[in-house]
């Protein structure tokens, strides 16, 4: 069956990096873009960006394009979201999706 | 961007009744391929969010034939045709003919 599986939770300071991994198993990595969408407490639903497993290509959101990178490795079937400059504002549980499919979520707190 | 307004932002119903619930986009969501890209997600307390319905009207595999999709352009509906406990939760519509890929506010639903 299809699973997607993310890293765990993350705590990081105001300016800091973070990097979320999301492990697939169950269909041709290569076949589905791969997106990520972010889930602040309490709140709805918000995309932060896909990238192209196949090609490597990617697209994102104009409010976080200075500072996401998502980057894959095809060899492990495993999708990777990088966001810089965190601020209070990026507490959220990260998703990555295939459209069909979620992950369970990361849950990411920005805390000084 | 597309903007996707969802109505109403809760609903009570009473097991075995059904309830609808009403996604409209700014834009429409019809493609040149004959697509409509609308899909429907169900998130459970504490989970991660899970496909319904997907390009309009098709159920995804392992969904309850009471959840049905319709609708055309810019205006959609979710029905469930008789409700279960186990469909409490926040829905939410999305759209993916564009980026941003956008979702709707979230509609919860809870069991009298």
């Amino acid at each position: 069956q299809v699973q997607l599986v993310q890293s765990g939770a993350e705590v990081k300071k105001p300016g800091a990096s973070v990097k979320v991994s999301c492990e697939t198993s169950g269909y041709a990595f290569t076949d589905y873009y791969m997106h990520w969408i972010r889930q602040a407490p309490g709140q709805g639903l918000e995309w932060v960006g896909w990238i192209n497993p196949k090609t490597g290509d990617t697209k994102y959101a104009q409010r976080f394009q200075d500072r996401v990178t998502m980057t894959r490795a095809a060899s492990n079937s495993t999708a990777y979201m990088e966001l810089s400059s965190l601020t209070s504002d990026d507490t959220a549980v990260y998703f990555c999706a295939t459209i069909d499919y979620w992950g369970q979520g990361t849950v990411v707190t920005v805390s000084s | 961007e597309i903007v996707m307004t969802q109505t109403p932002l809760s609903l009570s119903v009473t097991p075995g009744q059904p309830a609808s619930i009403s996604c409209k986009s700014t834009q429409s969501l019809l493609e040149s391929d004959g697509r409509t890209y609308l899909h429907w997600y169900l998130q459970k307390p504490g989970q991660s969010p899970h496909l319904l319905i997907y390009d309009l009207s098709h159920r995804f595999s392992g969904v309850p034939e009471r959840f049905s999709g319709s609708g055309s352009g810019t205006d959609f509906t979710l029905k469930i045709s008789r409700v279960e406990a186990e469909d409490v939760g926040v829905y939410y519509c999305m759209q993916s003919k564009e980026v941003p890929l956008t979702f709707g506010g979230g509609t919860k639903v809870e069991i009298k």
